[in-house]
């Protein structure tokens, strides 16, 4: 499949612990989305990457989450140092180039933190 | 923050009855976007209308958008136990800023 692609699917770890999420976009977009969703509730955006851009930092919701991209494909969402609050689905999404195209979505990584 | 809200936050229906879901939303925007999501995982891409269209269709589905009113719709017709599912609008406001509402959970009874 030609799809996006998030690993693990499921993550479980204890509070305290560091959490690496990986997201696959689909080959050829530049455009990458990393969002989370609570149970029952709506995406949560958390940070944008276009091209070379700088990315858009402005949902990260603290200073312990952090995002990479590197060679404008593979994206890695680390989370250290977890809360149970953190516990969320993580989604990830990808367009040809930029905001306000079709976001086309991988299956999400699920993250409880005990 | 949230630009796009859907309403209502819940819809039970019974298989062939017609739902409608709306959007709300607070900025001008370039085009507004609607997604399903099953069971909690990743979303899929439904339909895209423009900031300059009033109305578009895709099959069973029909959105229409009120700038005036900074509102959307989403009928589906004929619904079909596969609807089920929560649905969400996605704004693109001229800032370049996508965002997306809390959803609408639509339940077709079969």
């Amino acid at each position: 499949g030609a799809g996006v692609s998030q690993s693990p699917s499921n993550k479980v770890t204890e509070k305290g612990k560091d959490v690496e999420l990986r997201c696959d976009p689909i080959s050829g977009h530049t455009a990458l989305y990393w969002y989370r969703q609570s149970l029952g509730q709506g995406l949560e955006f958390l940070i944008y990457f276009q091209g070379n851009s700088a990315p858009d930092k402005s949902g990260l919701p603290s200073d312990r989450f952090s995002a990479e991209r590197t060679g404008g494909s593979v994206s890695t969402l680390t989370i250290q140092r977890t809360q149970q609050e953190d516990s969320a689905v993580y989604l990830c999404a990808s367009s040809l180039q930029s905001r306000g195209e079709t976001q086309y979505f991988g299956p999400g990584t699920r993250l409880l933190v005990l | 923050s949230q630009q796009g809200e859907e309403d209502p936050q819940a819809l039970s229906i019974q298989e062939g009855e017609n739902a409608t879901m709306n959007c709300s939303y607070k900025t001008s925007i370039n085009n507004l976007q609607w997604y399903r999501q099953n069971s909690g995982r990743g979303l899929v891409h439904l339909i895209l209308i423009r900031s300059n269209e009033r109305e578009k269709h895709s099959g069973r589905l029909r959105v229409t958008l009120d700038t005036s009113k900074k509102s959307s719709s989403l009928l589906i017709t004929a619904s079909r136990a596969a609807d089920t599912a929560s649905y969400f609008c996605a704004t693109d406001a001229f800032k370049n800023d996508m965002r997306f509402g809390a959803g609408t959970r639509l339940t077709v009874k079969p």
